[in-house]
């Protein structure tokens, strides 16, 4: 069954420790991105990948950083440097490059950092 | 101002009942229009797409653009206890795309 995998569910992690979301695919689609969930907002654009080992900063990717080493997996790393880290991570993906198309998303990692 | 708009509710209407959630938007490059329905810990699943104004229908589901007012809207007929969700709309343009906060929608049996 194609689909977004995201690991782990739930995370917790204390203050000042980088914090590594595992994001697989095996949709075969080219862009992923990496979004993040806050109550009252939408959804805010993290960074995103349209091809292998390129990648794109999205609106609030301060705090963040990816690697896209392979097609089927865009790792997120939450950094000490990122100021409220306490959040629900969403992975994308669609099948073209163009920002404009549909997203197919994973179920989501919330990350609770204390 | 934001981009886009979208009242949070929460909503409650009764099993069977014609549902309404609207979004208003800032930005007229937009050209695409989705709908989104996320369950509580779950990612959101599309529901509709459209470009363009009009109407488009998929089963109990109508989504309606009105560029001219910069105003979508998305329809539910004979609503069920399982449309209880938030529901999020995005809209988006060549390089870009934006969501509302979403919408929650509970329908009761």
């Amino acid at each position: 069954d194609g689909g977004i995998t995201q690991s782990p569910k739930y995370l917790f992690r204390k203050e000042g420790q980088n914090v590594t979301l595992s994001c697989e695919q095996n949709l075969n689609h080219d862009a992923m991105y990496w979004y993040r969930q806050d109550p009252g907002q939408g959804l805010r654009l993290i960074y995103y990948s349209q091809i292998v080992n390129d990648f794109q900063k999205g609106d609030i990717a301060e705090g963040y950083s990816v690697s896209r080493e392979k097609k089927e997996s865009f790792p997120l790393t939450v950094t000490s440097a990122q100021k409220n880290p306490t959040a629900f991570y969403l992975c994308a993906s669609s099948i073209v490059r163009q920002r404009n198309s549909p997203l197919h998303f994973g179920n989501g990692t919330r990350l609770t950092v204390t | 101002q934001k981009e886009v708009e979208q009242d949070p509710g929460p909503l409650s209407v009764p099993e069977g009942a014609i549902v309404s959630l609207n979004c208003t938007y800032s930005n007229s490059a937009f050209q695409y229009f989705m709908w989104y329905r996320q369950y509580s810990r779950k990612g959101p699943e599309l529901l509709m797409y459209t470009y363009s104004s009009g109407n488009k229908e998929d089963g109990r589901f109508t989504a309606q653009v009105d560029k001219s007012s910069k105003y979508i809207s998305l329809f539910i007929r004979d609503s069920q206890p399982s449309d209880s969700a938030t529901y999020l709309c995005a809209m988006s343009k060549r390089d870009d795309m934006r969501f509302g906060a979403g919408t929650r929608l509970t329908v009761k049996p």
